[in-house]
């Protein structure tokens, strides 16, 4: 159980174009998606909180133009990269928590991850 | 702000060692203290948590002490096997109510398990 898939795995594509990444959590209800970006042998970091139905709250330093996250239903969220450029080449990761378990706060599950190349 | 450090890798070992991967945080309060791992494919998984001081978090074979003195959470596991070589990630969730629900994540540490 608590599985999170991710779609596309792998993304190649033309600097200027518009990428839309998909998470879904595939047993479970998920009001709260996270969306991170992890660079070559370094850390995770927290790019936005996706809540369903609501706005995303996103981290300091995240261009909320850039990043576009949608939480339209329990169990999807998406990331859309809006004029990609090759800065923005990276692996994309999100998780989610599972709403109907208490407490929910602690866990997270995680997707296998999306890699984005910006040529 | 609230951090973590793990110790760099790569590390390699082989079959039977005991593992030891260090971890040492910086947090207002009292965070809970995660410790993740991502097999190759796969995404990260929870392998074990403490929420409080001297907790000791435990899975397949992997533990971990909640020290609030050291501020530390170091990973260890007495014989390892190649199964377990994938990267290890050391996070935290910061106690304040708006951090509540954030993962601060360590940079990850490769583990190479030789036979």
């Amino acid at each position: 159980g608590a599985v999170v898939s991710q779609h596309p795995s792998w993304v190649i594509c033309k600097s200027g174009t518009s990428v839309k990444i998909e998470c879904r959590s595939l047993d479970f209800q998920a009001t709260t998606m996270f969306w991170y970006r992890q660079f070559p042998k370094q850390s995770l970091m927290l790019m936005a909180t996706s809540n369903e139905g609501s706005k995303a709250t996103y981290e300091q330093g995240v261009e909320k133009d850039k990043f576009l996250i949608n939480h339209a239903s329990l169990t999807l969220s998406t990331l859309t990269v809006t004029s990609a450029h090759p800065e923005d080449s990276s692996f994309y990761i999100c998780s989610a928590r599972d709403s109907n378990r208490r407490p929910s706060t602690d866990t997270q599950y995680f997707g296998p991850g999306t890699r984005l190349t910006v040529l | 702000g609230d951090s973590v450090t793990q110790m760099e890798g790569p590390v390699t070992l082989s079959e039977e060692a005991f593992l030891t991967i260090n971890c040492t945080y910086t947090a207002t309060g009292y965070p809970s203290l995660f410790w993740y791992v991502q097999y190759p494919g796969e995404g990260l998984q929870l392998l074990l948590k403490a929420t409080k001081a001297d907790d000791k978090g435990s899975n397949k074979g992997f533990e971990a002490t909640y020290r609030k003195e050291t501020t530390s959470f170091h990973l260890e596991k007495g014989s390892v096997q190649v199964s377990d070589s994938a990267v290890y990630f050391c996070a935290l969730t910061p106690r304040s109510v708006q951090g509540a629900q954030k993962l601060v994540f360590g940079q990850g540490t490769r583990l190479t398990i030789n036979p």
